[in-house]
């Protein structure tokens, strides 16, 4: 069965506007998650990393202040993209991390952004 | 820049053939690597993952990984047209983020009736 969830599957939102994607583990607790961004034809790129309890940690070019990270509990990670713009646009996955010892990493089924 | 690198493809194969896809990566301290198929539109499924030289099965998926070579490889055996898909190979960027896993372009499996 599924071991991470996301919702909304699909948006599409207005230019400027901020919508907020989140993120569930089903089955167990996740102390750590990633957010991951697909561009059409182009590989997974990890946006940030989602810590429980503390603040998110962002690669290198990814603004903290357009995509809000919220890890409030062990099962929630929301990531919000505000102020939207149409290069924004892009499929966003979450991945739960599900052992340090193996690195095993299950994906959400993704949302897909489209900013108008 | 620690780097996984994959054949873009498309791979074409005919049903009940085997396919062959491969990966090589750049850091050679990496331990560990993962097969990911990710259908079009769809986010990426875990299918394999190996730690050790040599090859671990799993029904009809074989990953074979040579870390001489700096090599790793999914063959899958009596291939479906189901299994077209894109394949990532992926291994876990230790110096980074906690974890997270650095991924190939991916290659992209046609398999065809």
């Amino acid at each position: 069965g599924a071991v991470v969830s996301q919702h909304p599957s699909w948006v599409i939102c207005k230019s400027g506007t901020s919508v907020k994607i989140e993120c569930r583990s089903l089955d167990f607790q996740a102390t750590t998650m990633f957010w991951y961004r697909q561009f059409p034809k182009q590989s997974l790129m990890l946006m940030a990393t989602s810590n429980e309890g503390s603040k998110a940690t962002y690669e290198q070019g990814v603004e903290k202040d357009k995509f809000l990270i919220n890890h409030a509990s062990l099962t929630l990670s929301t990531l919000t993209v505000t102020s939207a713009h149409p290069e924004d646009s892009s499929f966003y996955i979450c991945s739960v991390f599900r052992s340090r010892e193996s690195y095993e990493q299950y994906f959400g089924p993704g949302t897909r952004l489209t900013v108008t | 820049q620690k780097e996984v690198e994959q054949n873009s493809g498309p791979l074409s194969v005919p049903e009940g053939a085997i396919a062959s896809l491969n990966c090589t990566y750049s850091d050679r301290g990496s331990q560990s690597f993962f097969w990911y198929r990710q259908y079009s539109g769809k986010s990426p499924e875990l299918i394999m993952f190996i730690y050790s030289n040599g090859d671990k099965e799993d029904g009809r998926f074989t990953a074979q990984l040579n870390k001489a070579s700096q090599y790793v490889s999914l063959l899958i055996r009596d291939s479906q047209p189901s299994d077209s898909a894109t394949y990532l190979c992926a291994s876990p960027n230790y110096g980074g983020s906690q974890g997270n896993l650095i991924f190939g372009k991916g290659t992209k499996l046609s398999v065809k009736p």
